[in-house]
């Protein structure tokens, strides 16, 4: 059954670094999203990315976020200087329709900020 | 500004018993409705789906979904110890938002 992928699955980082959390979505899938997650909290929508473009974002994903697919398989998720708020599960999900019952999640990326 | 609420819990139900979980919200034009399940350090699972009034059914899982209340609940029937995890109601607004807006979740343990 194919999956969404996510790598790393944790990430050590200090306070100030930027990271980049890789994602590969389904392959037949055109709408990728990245959801975050902190820990006992509810799960929360940063963006959603559709035909190379940004199509939805929270208020969450300010400009310390980007997303990007730097090729035709991979969608990544960079947070530039990196707060200890930022500690948190980072999901990606992704779906061949816009519609919530396609998404598919992957296994997350538990970030750790120090 | 959606809000979904549900209990934290845990709510704890023995083997083979009648889980009832619930879920209110505050934004009366939301239109679907969804129950994921979440094992502890994995991503959301969606199990069920409800967009109109009344039953829904799929297996041991019955969604239950009142407008006018703004309520909606999950039953899981003959509870296993396989189903002990925490699970987030969500939903969308009209509009064909595919967003979804989660609740907190409310933590599930079925002991044997």
């Amino acid at each position: 059954e194919p999956e969404v992928t996510q790598t790393p699955s944790h990430q050590v980082t200090q306070m100030g670094q930027e990271v980049i959390l890789r994602c590969v979505p389904i392959s037949n899938h055109l709408y990728f999203y990245w959801y975050r997650q902190i820990l006992g909290q509810k799960v929360e929508f940063l963006v959603s990315f559709y035909n190379n473009e940004i199509s939805e974002k929270s208020e969450i994903f300010d400009d310390q976020f980007s997303v990007e697919r730097p090729d035709g398989s991979n969608f990544t998720l960079k947070i530039r200087s990196t707060k200890l708020e930022d500690s948190a599960m980072y999901f990606c999900a992704s779906s061949d329709v816009p519609a919530v019952e396609t998404q598919y999640f992957g296994p997350g990326t538990r970030l750790l900020v120090l | 500004q959606k809000e979904v609420e549900q209990n934290s819990g845990p709510l704890s139900v023995p083997e083979g018993a009648i889980a009832s979980l619930n879920c209110t919200y505050s934004d009366r034009v939301s239109q679907s409705f969804f129950w994921y399940r979440q094992y502890s350090g994995k991503s959301p699972e969606l199990i069920m789906s409800i967009y109109s009034n009344g039953d829904k059914e799929d297996g041991r899982f019955t969604a239950q979904l009142n407008k006018a209340s703004q309520y909606v609940s999950l039953l899981i029937r003959d509870s296993q110890p396989s189903d002990s995890a925490t699970y987030l109601c969500a939903l969308t607004s009209s509009g064909g938002s595919y967003i979804p807006t989660f609740g907190r979740g409310t933590s599930l343990i079925v002991h044997p």
